[in-house]
């Protein structure tokens, strides 16, 4: 595998429900990103990680928890989600040589709260 | 704060048609300029970086230039498989990105 691969790249759930995002990165990158993507609105960083360590969390909700067990793997845990959660949500790997500018994004996670 | 606008929203060329898609920022200093093309139902894929007015990068028939206000993305004799939405992002005073929400583009054959 190469890239940056998420899954599920669809998710449909409830308010009540309890998933993960889940993100592999196959790059030897040392730092992780989610994004969140809504229609007609810029990338929302939501959470940065560089060498494991939590470095950036863009004033998220409780509601979305991430997790960083290793490099080359990323998780977000969702938890009574709003309907206002609903959105691509995008993962994205990059080098801290290369600074912050140039990510390599997964396909994302299309998330539905119904 | 960093600041970032493109115009327009949407945009639809005839292939062959050339045109450009314009990036405005403000930012209190500039560390970068980003431009990345998103496909439907993709993840955004990086095109260029541009660090000082003047700059100019290209990729194919895309160029890429830089002043002190804003970048543009000129797309020279453009084919339907450029259609995409392209997206600019800085990196000024912000630890990270500030993107734009992006200029969807339509080539018609």
């Amino acid at each position: 595998e190469t890239g940056v691969t998420q899954t599920p790249r669809h998710l449909v759930m409830g308010m009540t429900n309890k998933k993960s995002l889940k993100c592999e990165q196959h790059l030897g990158h040392n730092a992780m990103y989610w994004y969140k993507q809504s229609a007609k609105k810029p990338l929302e960083l939501m959470f940065v990680y560089s060498l494991e360590e939590r470095v950036e969390n863009n004033s998220v909700p409780s509601r979305f928890s991430p997790e960083c067990p290793n490099s080359s793997h990323l998780f977000l845990h969702l938890h009574t989600l709003q309907p206002e959660d609903s959105a691509l949500y995008l993962c994205a790997s990059s080098t801290r040589d290369r600074g912050v500018g140039e990510l390599f994004f997964g396909e994302g996670s299309r998330l539905t709260v119904l | 704060e960093d600041q970032v606008t493109q115009s327009p929203e949407a945009l639809r060329l005839q292939e062959g048609e050339s045109s450009s898609l314009n990036c405005s920022y403000t930012v209190s200093g500039l560390r970068g300029l980003f431009w990345y093309r998103q496909d439907p139902g993709k993840g955004p894929e990086f095109l260029f970086t541009l660090y000082s007015a003047g700059e100019e990068k290209e990729k194919e028939r895309l160029k890429a230039t830089l002043t002190k206000k804003e970048s543009f993305l000129h797309i020279t004799a453009p084919k339907p498989e450029d259609s995409a939405t392209y997206l600019c992002a800085v990196h000024g005073s912000a630890r990270q990105l500030t993107f734009g929400s992006g200029t969807q583009l339509t080539v018609l054959p």
